[in-house]
């Protein structure tokens, strides 16, 4: 089975960073996977990590500890759109297995 | 930029029906899955689809959900007969190749189940 945790939520200023810290137990591991979910749509693919470490993308940076089942995604430069869920996904096999996501809300 | 289409955005149906929910995945792209989201709850896995069979399914998928890809465009999920438990975002998503390989979402089928 797969446990996946992520904070419920999180509040932070605009022009602020926030860290979103994830914690996986899965069978296997194929890759972690951050996707963006504003309310209604879909899941939106922000970063990746396969290998330990930290991957940059913009405003967006993922970090993974395969030893310790630990990921993290930084959000820099806080934008009021980036308020949403943030969800956490291992790939396993085939599939995405998704922790319950995190809900940013940025106060201006 | 390719996107995956899904339709209808929103099916009304009675508990008892059978529903067919249609995906267009990305062009060059290979393995197709279905996931749903039950209102408040997270994204769950149900089956991913390669080379014309099922590759993987989740316990949710039972008897009652079939998978085909009926031309060279179109992947479809389909519930035989629904419950009212049914009721969910439905999601198709569809990704290049297998390993590690981002998996991209379409827009989502809102199926209601009275």
């Amino acid at each position: 089975g797969q446990n996946i945790d992520q904070p419920t939520e999180m509040t932070a200023t605009e022009g602020a960073i926030v860290q979103i810290n994830c914690t996986y137990q899965t069978s296997g591991f194929n890759g972690l996977f951050w996707y963006q979910q504003h309310a209604g749509e879909a899941p939106t693919f922000l970063s990746y990590n396969v290998l330990d470490g930290l991957e940059e993308k913009g405003r967006f940076s993922s970090f993974l500890s395969r030893s310790k089942g630990y990921s993290y995604l930084l959000l820099k430069e806080l934008q009021m759109k980036d308020s949403a869920s943030y969800l956490c996904a291992v790939r396993e096999g085939y599939r995405l297995s998704f922790g319950a996501g995190t809900t940013v809300t940025v106060r201006a | 930029e390719p996107e995956v289409t899904q339709t209808p955005s929103h099916q009304v149906t009675q508990m008892g029906q059978e529903v067919i929910l249609r995906c267009v995945p990305i062009s060059n792209h290979l393995y197709f899955y279905w996931y749903r989201q039950i209102l408040g709850q997270k994204v769950e896995f149900l089956v991913s689809f390669y080379n014309n069979e099922i590759s993987e399914k989740s316990e949710i998928f039972d008897d009652q959900f079939s998978v085909e890809r009926p031309d060279g465009s179109n992947f479809t999920l389909k519930i035989r007969s629904t419950k009212l438990e049914d009721s969910a975002m439905y999601f198709c998503a569809s990704s290049e190749g297998r390993q590690a390989d981002t998996q991209y979402f379409g827009p989502g089928t809102r199926l209601t189940v009275l």
